[in-house]
């Protein structure tokens, strides 16, 4: 069982860089999420989605877009890159039904130089 | 909006001691809490959850945590503490019915001395 996939495990970036982080997930869990977690403030919500085609807006969005074209995929775009966005990252997933909890990746650890 | 506080920020305990972690929310309305534990350089597993029924709930690995309405709290407790609980914990909340947005706690880094 896979589960949360991420995609890359580390990534360093320069200023002004663009990327993706990718995220699957075979659960077909209609919820996901993405976060970044930092020494000290745990884990704050960026962007989550709960389908297909619909997404919203966490804790701290800026800096990031997410689209959700499909159920199993939900990417998080840098468009450019700051170094106050190096962070280690965290997509979840969660079927949304009453008593699921989220399952979690392994994380991208992102540096911004 | 909701937010979620844990008192302790480091926690040092030796094996066989008892810990218990606090954990306070804000949000009148009906919620979901949860303890999650990050081993070093691993992903986050959930230990325990609370939905409704029983303010007591009983975890993986020995772990307990109670649901205090009146309190906005749900901390954590664990008897006797063992090297390998050795972690950091993260309390979370969500309302009701919305268990993809949890908002999480700035998590309480045990470390358990052999």
């Amino acid at each position: 069982n896979a589960g949360v996939t991420q995609t890359p495990k580390f990534q360093v970036l320069k200023t002004g860089q663009s990327m993706t982080l990718q995220c699957a997930q075979d659960m077909n869990h209609e919820y996901m999420s993405w976060y970044r977690q930092d020494p000290g403030m745990g884990l704050r919500l960026i962007h989550y989605s709960v389908g297909a085609g619909i997404t919203d807006q966490g804790e701290v969005p800026n800096g990031y877009n997410v689209s959700r074209s499909t159920t199993e995929d939900f990417p998080l775009r840098l468009l450019s890159a700051a170094p106050s966005q190096t962070s280690v990252y965290f997509c979840a997933s969660s079927s949304g039904s009453y008593n699921s909890p989220l399952h979690f990746g392994n994380g991208t650890r992102l540096t911004v130089t | 909006a909701q937010s979620v506080s844990q008192h302790n920020h480091h926690v040092i305990l030796s094996e066989a001691a008892s810990l218990e972690l606090g954990c306070n929310y804000s949000y009148g309305g009906t919620v979901n809490l949860f303890w999650y534990v990050q081993y070093p350089g691993q992903h986050l597993q959930l230990l325990l959850k609370y939905f409704s029924g029983d303010p007591l709930v009983k975890g993986i690995k020995g772990f307990e945590a109670e649901f205090i309405k009146s309190k906005f709290s749900f901390n954590l407790r664990k008897p006797s503490v063992q090297w390998s609980d050795t972690a950091e914990y993260f309390c979370a909340v969500t309302r009701s019915g919305n268990t993809g947005k949890l908002i999480f706690g700035q998590g309480t880094t045990l470390q358990v001395k052999p």
